[in-house]
């Protein structure tokens, strides 16, 4: 199974809104919509973020938004924050009932 | 509450085996639905998903690592315990365990993660 494909980098100033995408295929991203979105500052666990395409848990910022077209996923961050600047990775099931991650972007707080 | 925590060597040797437990409390892996996952995250790199256990005792292995793992659980010690043979030293990393709770998939609750080295 590949690691779907996510940009190295993004960055944004405060304030602004910037989209994370996530790239599979039609066995894991296209195919269901169980992607997920994690947030890891340095020496920390992941956090989730968004759960089965477009859902927030309990507690985490509604300017955290998610959705999918296609084979593609994107994570939408708005009114972007410093506490924002951190590693996000996606992940899917797939076709296989297992799960993958993406490459992971690092989002930078100009 | 919901917590995890994960425990194991923190070196072993190459070619030895791995054996790690995640314990947890404030679920049970016996509620429908419930599930706990192994990841790793090699220094500096990205997170790779290594293995699923699912309340009914179904398991779910990586690809590329489906020879190497072993996932098991004991629902009356609330752990799960991962098994890794012929470790490298590319195998070194923080691995962390997590839950995916019924009725979505998405890893709401992870451990704090163990460092785990491979070297002579």
């Amino acid at each position: 199974q590949s690691a779907l494909t996510q940009p190295a980098s993004v960055s944004g100033s405060p304030g602004q809104s910037i989209t994370i995408s996530c790239t599979g295929t039609s066995s894991d991203v296209g195919g269901y919509n169980y992607v997920s979105w994690y947030q890891q500052h340095p020496g920390k666990a992941p956090k989730l973020m968004i759960y089965d395409v477009s859902n927030r848990p309990s507690g985490v910022s509604n300017r955290f938004s998610g959705s999918k077209s296609g084979n593609t996923a994107s994570l939408t961050i708005s009114g972007l924050q410093a506490e924002d600047e951190a590693d996000y990775y996606c992940s899917s099931y797939t076709s296989s009932s297992t799960g993958v991650f993406g490459t992971g972007t690092k989002v930078t707080v100009l | 509450q919901v917590t995890l925590k994960e425990s194991g060597p923190a070196l072993v040797k190459p070619t030895q085996t791995l054996t790690l437990t995640c314990t947890f409390s404030g679920f049970s892996l016996s509620t429908s639905g419930m599930r706990v996952s192994w990841i790793r995250q090699p220094p500096g790199k990205a997170l790779e998903w290594l293995a699923r256990i699912d309340w009914d005792d179904d398991k779910f292995y990586s690809t590329s690592l489906k020879t190497r793992l072993t996932i098991s659980k004991d629902t009356s010690k609330n752990q799960v315990v991962l098994t890794m043979t012929n470790m490298d030293p590319v195998d070194t990393a923080t691995y962390y365990c997590a839950r995916i709770g019924p009725g979505y998939y998405g890893m709401d609750v992870w451990g704090q993660g163990t460092t785990v080295t491979v070297s002579s």
